[in-house]
C-alpha cells in the first residue's frame, strides 16, 4: 500500500511555456501533499505543503506565482510551473502523508523537467 | 532549527561486508525519524519510521536504531542491489515538514 504516482515522468518544453505535473495517491487518501525539488547529487528541497481544499504553504524563497499548487482532492495535487525558464529545469518530486497512519511521507517517482 | 547530518558521504563495501550508516540530528522534540532509499533518477522509497529512543526496526538486511541524538542504519551481508543513496530525515514537534540529510551513497561491489 501507500503508492504515489506522478505524471509525466519526463517533460521537455520551450522557455516561456507552462508545465503541469500531477501527483496522485493511488491506494489511500492523503491529508497533506508536499512538493520537493532536487538538484543533481543534492538532497531534497521542500517547495510547498498543501492540504486538501486549502491554499498551499510555500517555503521561503519559492515564488508562489511561478509554482502554482492545487490540491483538488484527497488523492490529487498538481504543480504548475508557469512561464518556465531554463533555471527551472530540475527533478520535481511529490510526497503524500497517509491519513490516519502517522507522519510518514510516501514519495512519487519524480518528474524530470528540462526547459530549453 | 532542525538539523540532520549523515556520515559517511559515500561508502564502498564488498558484497557480504556488513557496516553502518550514521544520522546525527538536532530537533526540538522528535515527532519522527525516517529512513529512505533513493535510486538514481527515482523518488525516495520509504524504509523505516522511528518515533522514540530505543526503538529498532528491521527489514531484510536492514536494521534501523534510534537514540536521542542519532540513528544508525545497519546493513548486514549487503548485496549489489542494496547500492543506493540512503536518506535520513527528521520531523520536529509542531512541524509539518521533514528536514533531510544529504544522504550516504552506498556502493556494494560484487
Amino acid at each position: 500500500g501507500a503508492v504515489v504516482s506522478q505524471h509525466p515522468s519526463r517533460v521537455i518544453c520551450k522557455s516561456g511555456t507552462s508545465v503541469k505535473i500531477e501527483c496522485r495517491s493511488l491506494d489511500f487518501q492523503a491529508t497533506t501533499m508536499f512538493w520537493y525539488r532536487q538538484f543533481p547529487k543534492k538532497s531534497l528541497m521542500l517547495m510547498a505543503t498543501s492540504n486538501e481544499g486549502s491554499k498551499a504553504t510555500y517555503e521561503q524563497g519559492v515564488e508562489k506565482d511561478k509554482f502554482l499548487i492545487n490540491h483538488a482532492s484527497l488523492t490529487l495535487s498538481t504543480l504548475t510551473v508557469t512561464s518556465a525558464h531554463p533555471e527551472d529545469s530540475s527533478f520535481y518530486i511529490c510526497s503524500a502523508r497517509v491519513r490516519g497512519r502517522g507522519e510518514t511521507q510516501y514519495f512519487g517517482p519524480g518528474t524530470r523537467l528540462l526547459v530549453l | 532549527e532542525d538539523q540532520v547530518t549523515q556520515s559517511p558521504e559515500a561508502l564502498r563495501l564488498q558484497e557480504g561486508e556488513s557496516s553502518s550508516l550514521n544520522c546525527s540530528y538536532t530537533v526540538s522534540g522528535l515527532r519522527g525519524l525516517f529512513w529512505y532509499r533513493q535510486d538514481p533518477g527515482k523518488g525516495p522509497e520509504f524504509l523505516f519510521t522511528l518515533y522514540s529512543a530505543g526503538e529498532e526496526k528491521e527489514k531484510e538486511r536492514l536494521k534501523a536504531t534510534l537514540t536521542k541524538k542519532e540513528s544508525f542504519l545497519h546493513i548486514t551481508a549487503p548485496k549489489p542491489e542494496d547500492s543506493a543513496t540512503y536518506l535520513c530525515a527528521v520531523q520536529g514537534l509542531g512541524n509539518e515538514k521533514l528536514t533531510f540529510g544529504t544522504g550516504t551513497r552506498l556502493t556494494i561491489i560484487p
